[in-house]
């Protein structure tokens, strides 16, 4: 258990509709980081937030949007979708000293468009 | 966009063999990460590598992180079907204030049969 929460674990929606996942990240982590994953494409940073901020951003699709709020859990919303955005997606947090990350992933929430 | 290969895609080989898995990269990271993955879970660190020639060993895995700082590679001896899963690769870049960003490779997708 990395103490990376996301919830839901599975979501099925149709094209066209709009979802919020959501993750908590461990305690005391003030960054947390989204990706996608899917079959083609492999592990794709989306955007990361710390402590409330953007700090960076990756492939992340105007579509998409992402927060985090003041007791640091963050939400990512996904709208308009499209069959090609069922995916994987993964939060991790960090409390990045150097020399290196360390990014603790929670175990995500699978995206199904119909 | 900095890009990261992983060979091979797909390895299936008998408990008890050793194998060895690559990632290759266009240009340099500050410091390279393996990750592993398990079905319906998010990816676990492994070892992050900083300095070129280091070598890590995390019992019956060994982490190269070449000369250049632009590869690596993951030996695997003895191979047991609890080591099945997806190997990724993951180059990271700092990005300021703590922060880092990572790029993934595809992964390779390792099969230990007993």
């Amino acid at each position: 258990d990395s103490g990376v929460t996301q919830t839901p674990k599975h979501l099925i929606t149709a094209t066209g509709q709009r979802v919020t996942l959501r993750c908590s990240p461990r305690s005391g982590d003030l960054s947390v980081y989204w990706y996608q994953q899917s079959l083609d494409q492999g592990l794709q940073f989306l955007i990361q937030y710390y402590n409330g901020e953007e700090r960076a951003k990756g492939n992340i699709l105007e579509r998409f949007s992402a927060q985090q709020f003041p007791d640091l859990h963050s939400e990512l919303n996904l709208s308009s979708l499209e069959l090609g955005d069922s995916a994987l997606y993964f939060c991790a947090s960090s409390a990045t000293p150097p020399p290196g990350p360390k990014q603790f992933f929670g175990p995500g929430t699978r995206l199904t468009v119909l | 966009t900095q890009l990261l290969e992983q060979s091979p895609q797909f390895l299936s080989i008998q408990e008890g063999e050793n194998l060895t898995v690559y990632c290759n990269s266009s240009s340099v990271f500050s410091s390279l990460q393996w990750y592993r993955q398990e079905p319906g879970e998010g990816p676990v660190l492994l070892v992050t590598v900083v300095t070129g020639g280091e070598v890590k060993k995390l019992k019956r895995l060994t982490f190269q992180f070449g000369d250049a700082r632009k590869d690596s590679s993951l030996h695997i001896t003895a191979a047991q079907p609890g080591d099945t899963g997806l190997y990724l690769c993951a180059g990271a870049e700092y990005s300021g204030a703590g922060s880092y960003q990572l790029t993934f490779g595809k992964g390779t997708k390792l099969s230990v049969i007993p």
